[in-house]
């Protein structure tokens, strides 16, 4: 069975700091994991994925995450926050037969001017 | 651009009746999916689709219904609509992918329903 804890539910950072959204996952066999983010009255969308390839993987609006399998963990990171990126971030796993996605419980970003 | 559509967006209705929320994609994908999510909380997968006349429930238990006739559409149906059933229902689709698991899931908006 595959889980995900995204440690923070909110996660509050000044425009132009460091974001670091974090995200654990259990699976018993290899992951895909993603990321996806929700901006207000809409749905999910895909920031990055990983399906290992690269254990760094790039994503769009400057978003990165590493897998690191020894600490079952795949954090976001961006370098320099924007206001634009104030939204919901999912991190989800998907694992095994039957090809379905667990999603973790979110984590809103606030970012302050 | 949105390549999954739902309707309506917002929907409130009172106890007891039907209601269908409608969901079409026009990628060609196979697989479809609701989920349902409520505030800080995770998405949880309510029905899943293989193809056309496959479907499966998820992993949340749910009084709702769901047909695949066409590989497009995919609408969910409450049969008597209850306040328990206020929350916010995401349609999503993926390619079926060889291997599986790897393929992104792409969202429909949501239709944000509240049952009076």
């Amino acid at each position: 069975a595959q889980s995900v804890t995204q440690l923070g539910s909110h996660v509050s950072v000044s425009e132009g700091a460091l974001v670091l959204l974090r995200c654990n996952y259990s699976s018993s066999v290899p992951p895909y994991l993603f990321w996806y983010v929700q901006y207000p009255n809409q749905g999910l969308q895909l920031l990055l994925k990983y399906t290992s390839a690269a254990t760094l993987v790039k994503g769009i609006n400057g978003f990165e995450a590493e897998f690191k399998k020894s600490e079952t963990s795949f954090h976001l990171t961006k370098p320099s926050a924007h206001m634009s990126d104030a939204a919901e971030y999912f991190c989800a796993v998907s694992a095994g037969g039957g090809f379905k996605t667990i999603f973790g419980a979110g984590t809103r970003l606030f970012v302050k001017a | 651009e949105a390549d999954i559509y739902q309707t309506p967006r917002y929907l409130v209705i009172g106890t007891g009746k039907k209601i269908t929320l409608e969901c079409s994609q026009t990628m060609g994908h196979d697989k479809m999916y609701w989920y349902q999510q409520d505030p800080g909380m995770e998405l949880h997968l309510i029905h899943y689709s293989y193809g056309v006349n496959s479907t499966e429930k998820g992993d949340l238990s749910s009084e709702s219904t769901v047909s695949r006739i066409r590989t497009e559409h995919f609408p969910l149906t409450l049969e008597s609509a209850r306040p328990s059933h206020t929350s916010q229902y995401l349609c999503a689709s993926s390619e079926y992918g060889g291997t599986g698991g790897n393929s992104p899931l792409h969202f429909g908006n949501g239709t944000r329903l509240t049952v009076t």
